[in-house]
């Protein structure tokens, strides 16, 4: 089944600073979507990037999309207390499945 | 109204137990889905409902099963579970089955005793 593989698996960064991870995946997508999961509780949509696009912007977050490498990065810019949670990335193919996801820790 | 509703938020249910998870949404999204997630652990793919018709089992165990009553509405019973299946088991929708975004309700936090 196609999943994505997020790298890295946790990280920690100060307050205001930036956070990027990366998803890599299988096979031919239809789009990726990334997601986020505050502890134990249900995922919030970011963003999703169709398969003919190559960048887009939501707010804080720029999502970057290479078909050719099958790879994909999520940046949060100016990063705040409130964007520590789990990142996953979903590789849409015929479904909607999620890689291990990266876990990102904002000290204040 | 863009939310998806889970019921109950937490269930405790013995080993020959039969109880049923409820999902509901009411933005009219043609796609359902359950997933099971594990404590530190992505979620996992379990069901899909398209047009109110399964169109995934990700070979789920037969103690697991699911039903789509109408396009609004997704049940997940539930029967003879194995301590191993305690988990937050998540149900979302989506307009059409992933060229979409995916709304996620809050979960059930499962635990079978």
């Amino acid at each position: 089944s196609q999943q994505g593989e997020e790298d890295p698996q946790a990280l920690s960064i100060q307050e205001g600073e930036n956070a990027t991870m990366n998803c890599s995946y299988k096979t031919s997508i239809n789009n990726l979507q990334w997601y986020r999961q505050n502890s134990g509780r249900g995922l919030v949509h970011l963003i999703l990037i169709r398969s003919n696009e190559r960048e887009k912007h939501s707010g804080r977050l720029r999502v970057t999309l290479d078909t050719s490498k099958k790879s994909s990065s999520l940046l949060i810019t100016a990063s705040r207390a409130a964007d520590t949670a789990s990142y996953f990335c979903a590789p849409h193919d015929y479904k909607l499945s999620f890689g291990a996801g990266t876990t990102v820790t904002v000290r204040a | 109204d863009t939310e998806v509703t889970q019921t109950p938020k937490h269930l405790v249910m013995g080993m020959t137990n039969k109880k049923s998870l409820k999902c509901e949404q009411h933005m009219g999204h043609r796609a359902m889905y359950w997933y099971k997630q594990k404590a530190k652990k992505p979620p996992e793919l379990m069901f899909v409902y398209s047009y109110e018709k399964l169109s995934i089992n990700e070979s789920v165990p037969s103690r697991f099963s699911p039903e789509c009553p109408n396009s609004s509405l997704l049940n997940l019973h539930l029967h003879a579970l194995q301590p191993e299946d305690s988990a937050l088991y998540l149900c979302a929708s989506s307009q059409d089955g992933g060229n979409t975004e995916a709304f996620f309700g809050q979960g059930t936090r499962l635990t079978v005793v």
